[in-house]
């Protein structure tokens, strides 16, 4: 059971490079969710989506976009990377009524 | 005002002390609690639930305040192995969000 995975696990781009973060978990669950880590500042949410097909904006959505696959997949993408966009970006999953589970992470560096 | 705050720390603790950690959220109709621990560079894991009657689970405990709207952490017996950042999460009214404070970080000193 892989739980909730994510790739790449290391990343470093040129400014204005696009990618796209890719998760998918395993535990049937319909919530998933893209956040942002950066030092003394905590986990942001950037996007979620509460089931299959529908997706919403949370804290920090400016500069990225997210498609819900399937239930399984939910992927994110940088169009134009910048800077200020160097982070740890977690991805998680829920049941309807709970708790999280992370993956372990993507390192993303911008130059 | 941030939906959720704690102290950063570092709390610098001896093994076999008492800790308590405290994180106020500024929602009051916030439903749902959880402490999560997260070790470094690694992904948050949870640690407990908070439930309205408080509880426990081995060396941890975890109460919740709703009339000042904070909850609480409080290890005992602490272990070199309790050495972490303890995050405090709050689902405010909407079970697909949840907000999470900027951690509280722990060291265990032999």
């Amino acid at each position: 059971n892989a739980g909730v995975t994510q790739t790449p696990k290391f990343q470093v781009l040129k400014t204005g490079q696009s990618m796209t973060l890719q998760c998918a978990q395993d535990m049937n669950h319909n919530s998933m969710y893209w956040y942002r880590q950066d030092p003394g500042m905590g986990l942001r949410l950037i996007y979620y989506s509460a089931s299959e097909g529908t997706t919403d904006k949370g804290e920090v959505p400016n500069g990225y976009n997210v498609s819900r696959l399937n239930k399984r997949e939910f992927s994110l993408r940088l169009e134009s990377a910048a800077p200020s966009q160097t982070s740890v970006y977690f991805c998680a999953s829920s049941p309807a009524r709970g708790t999280q589970y992370f993956g372990p992470g993507t390192r993303l560096t911008v130059l | 005002r941030k939906e959720v705050e704690q102290d950063p720390g570092p709390f610098n603790v001896p093994e076999g002390a008492t800790v308590a950690f405290n994180c106020t959220y500024s929602n009051s109709a916030s439903q749902s609690f959880f402490w999560y621990r997260q070790d470094c560079r690694k992904e948050p894991k949870l640690l407990m639930s908070v439930y309205s009657s408080g509880n426990e689970d081995g060396r941890f405990t975890a109460q919740l305040n709703r009339a000042s709207q904070y909850i609480s952490l409080l290890i005992r017996d602490s272990k070199l192995s309790d050495s972490a950042t303890y995050l405090c999460v709050v689902n405010p009214y909407n079970f697909n969000k949840f907000y999470f404070g900027s951690g509280t970080k722990l060291n265990v000193k032999p």
